[in-house]
């Protein structure tokens, strides 16, 4: 069965870097991730598309900031030099018969 | 940009019927599947059912399937969710959401604002 995981929640201060992880269950090591980020009381924005090799493909307008990498069935994202509007939920979705999405990361910046 | 603008929540009683509109716009609507996703109150996000750019498939989460519906109308750019037998647990956020393909299920690169139904007596 396809799952994705993630942890339930994140910190990190301000101007520093945080690094989310989704993980994607047995079986399904090769699949291709998208990152989606939710800010309180809004839609969702997509962020990135994220191979297994690690290539990414962002959407319209994401800062240099956001970066994807991935290992086995690991998918990354990281957000470096954080402000205040990184925080927010953060999603990883796949697709196989369905679509799928890991619980999220409510990522909280100190 | 991409827009995608939802309407039709509100609230209705159990067993009862809703539908849900997403006016799109500023790309070649027919070219891409679309979706609707859905948020219960503090919970996180689930993928309802999704259609490719013709309308000639569809997809639904088991959790819908035999009471929801969902179509297009690609001369309107406009997508639809036909709820029916509605429950407490379908009380959501819908968002509309553009796949990044034409067929089949993929990732969204573009979502609505949403739009919330409420099921209670």
């Amino acid at each position: 069965q396809l799952v994705l995981t993630q942890s339930p929640s994140a910190s990190a201060s301000l101007g520093a870097s945080v690094k989310l992880t989704c993980t994607l269950s047995s079986g399904h090591s090769s699949y291709t991730i998208a990152w989606h980020q939710q800010q309180p009381e809004k839609g969702p924005r997509y962020l990135m598309k994220l191979n297994s090799d690690g290539r990414h493909t962002k959407g319209d307008g994401i800062p240099d900031r956001f970066s994807g990498s991935s290992s086995g069935a690991e998918r990354y994202l990281t957000i470096s030099s954080l402000q205040s509007e990184d925080e927010a939920d953060y999603y990883c979705q796949t697709w196989g018969t369905g679509i799928v999405f890991g619980g999220g990361t409510k990522l909280t910046v100190l | 940009e991409v827009q995608l603008v939802e309407s039709g929540g509100g609230l209705v009683q159990p067993g009862g019927s809703l539908r849900l509109s997403c006016a799109a716009s500023r790309f070649t609507f027919s070219s891409y599947a679309m979706s609707w996703v859905r948020q219960a109150p503090g919970k996180g996000l689930e993928w309802v059912s999704g259609i490719s750019g013709s309308g000639g498939s569809t997809y639904y989460a088991d959790s819908v399937k035999g009471r929801f519906t969902i179509s297009r109308d690609n001369s309107k750019n406009t997508l639809y969710l036909q709820m029916n037998s509605l429950r407490g647990e379908d009380t959501a956020v819908y968002y509309c959401a553009k796949g990044g393909a034409v067929a089949g299920l993929v990732h969204f690169d573009y979502w609505g604002q949403g739009t919330l139904v409420t099921v209670s007596s």
